[in-house]
């Protein structure tokens, strides 16, 4: 692995389910972000998580739950999935909380 | 609130030269990057400023007023594959990124 994976790299998906999209990256960063893309918007940061054990709510967090037991995993969950979640959703990581952000090729999810 | 505006698309000619402005007002401010994204990939990093003035990198360069709350993108001897999404991000007092829609830039030959 170099940088940073997500699975699955897209997804169709029904109402109701709940989904765990995942993120693992091997440069050993601290500091880790879920985003969702959506046309015509900038991407809007939903959690993060600034060292591992801690995790923060960003912008749109509603419907979405993270954990970070480790330095390297970073799962986003939707519990019941609605078709407002339908988006593109990019992992991120970076050094320290203060420094450039790198991203992970993404994950399309399509509610329906 | 906080704001980022950049213009949703603009054209140029291959060889020739563009920029890309950026307007922001946020709560705060801890550097304000810019970022490339090819359709249907990743962002990725190009660059970093939080003093004032010119950073050059490559055929890239970025500016930043912080008095005014601009910064701008100069691409120099475009090329077909300089085609894509340039996004905005200003980093505010709490660290967290706060995104423009992105600028959609084509090049034709």
């Amino acid at each position: 692995i170099a940088g940073i994976t997500q699975a699955p790299t897209s997804q169709i998906l029904a109402a109701g389910r709940r989904m765990t999209l995942r993120c693992t990256q091997d440069m050993r960063h601290n500091a880790m972000y879920w985003y969702r893309q959506d046309l015509g918007l900038g991407l809007r940061l939903i959690h993060y998580s600034n060292t591992a054990g801690t995790t923060g709510k960003g912008e749109v967090p509603d419907g979405y739950s993270v954990s970070r037991a480790n330095t390297d995993d970073f799962p986003l969950t939707l519990a019941s999935a609605v078709p407002s979640q339908t988006s593109v959703y990019f992992c991120a990581s970076s050094e320290a909380a203060t420094d450039t952000q790198y991203f992970g090729p993404g994950t399309r999810l399509t509610v329906l | 609130g906080q704001n980022i505006d950049q213009p949703t698309e603009m054209t140029a000619t291959e060889g020739a030269i563009v920029q890309i402005n950026c307007t922001y007002q946020t709560s705060g401010f801890n550097g304000l990057f810019w970022y490339q994204q090819h359709a249907g990939e990743a962002p990725t990093f190009l660059s970093y400023n939080v003093l004032d003035g010119l950073e050059e990198k490559g055929r890239f360069s970025s500016f930043l007023s912080r008095s005014k709350g601009y910064s701008y993108l100069l691409l120099k001897e475009l090329q077909m594959k300089d085609s894509a999404s340039y996004l905005c991000a200003v980093m505010d007092s709490n660290y967290q990124l706060i995104w423009g829609a992105g600028t959609k830039l084509i090049i034709k030959p």
